[in-house]
């Protein structure tokens, strides 16, 4: 059983930059796979943000506008999220998951951040 | 990019009615067309991939259909663990993925 996650504050001021990190368990992140992060406004649906490969290349939303960095440290065995200049419409649950070809298939549990 | 759109919003049934849940996208996707189900508080979950193809562990009651742009989630017969909301999803120039919009399935 693959388990993720995710940490980091739960409230951000306007303006400055959202940082989240996904621990996972039952698997190692060095072996391969894409690792994702996915937000979800407050009863709306899902929103990719981005996916990093265990290389560390990086695959970003263009809609987030060049706001997004991932990381990935192996070592750790965890990948993290930094969105930078946050507004109120970036308040979301946060969602960290391994990505395959067939979908998402283990997602962590969720983390709500407020932008206030 | 493409687009997808779910179709209905909302879809009002009781336990042990058939529910069909629809997804067309503004391109041609192939079969690379999944579904996930949600519910209240929680992650969504892997439900179909390759447009017909069940994730581990979920039951024969679910099943998908489709190619190119027009898609079906059929729920057969619908269990009261069922109520939640569906959505799909493409892997166009995957990594990069995206969602539909949802249909919500209530009693």
């Amino acid at each position: 059983q693959v388990d993720l996650q995710e940490s980091g504050p739960g409230l951000v001021k306007p303006s400055e930059t959202l940082s989240l990190t996904c621990g996972v368990s039952g698997f190692s992140i060095s072996s391969g796979r894409y690792w994702a992060w996915i937000r979800q406004p407050p009863g709306k649906g899902p929103e990719w943000i981005g996916s990093i490969y265990h290389t560390a290349k990086t695959s970003y939303n263009p809609s987030l506008k060049g706001r997004v960095t991932l990381s990935i440290d192996t070592s750790k065995n965890q990948f993290s999220l930094k969105l930078t200049s946050v507004t109120a419409a970036d308040t979301a649950v946060y969602y960290c998951a391994r990505q395959t070809l067939d979908g998402l298939d283990f997602w962590g549990q969720g983390t709500l951040v407020t932008v206030s | 990019e493409i687009v997808l759109t779910q179709s209905p919003v909302t879809l009002a049934l009781s336990p042990g009615e058939r529910a069909t849940l629809s997804c067309r996208a503004s391109q041609n996707v192939n079969e690379y067309l999944t579904w996930y189900q949600q519910k209240p508080g929680q992650a969504p979950r892997l439900l179909i991939y390759d447009a017909s193809k069940r994730a581990t562990g979920i039951p024969a009651r679910f099943s998908g259909s489709g190619s190119g742009t027009v898609f079906t989630l059929t729920i057969s017969s619908l269990d009261p663990e069922d109520f939640a909301v569906y959505y799909c999803q493409h892997r166009d120039n995957w990594p990069a993925i995206g969602f539909g919009g949802g249909t919500k399935v209530e009693v």
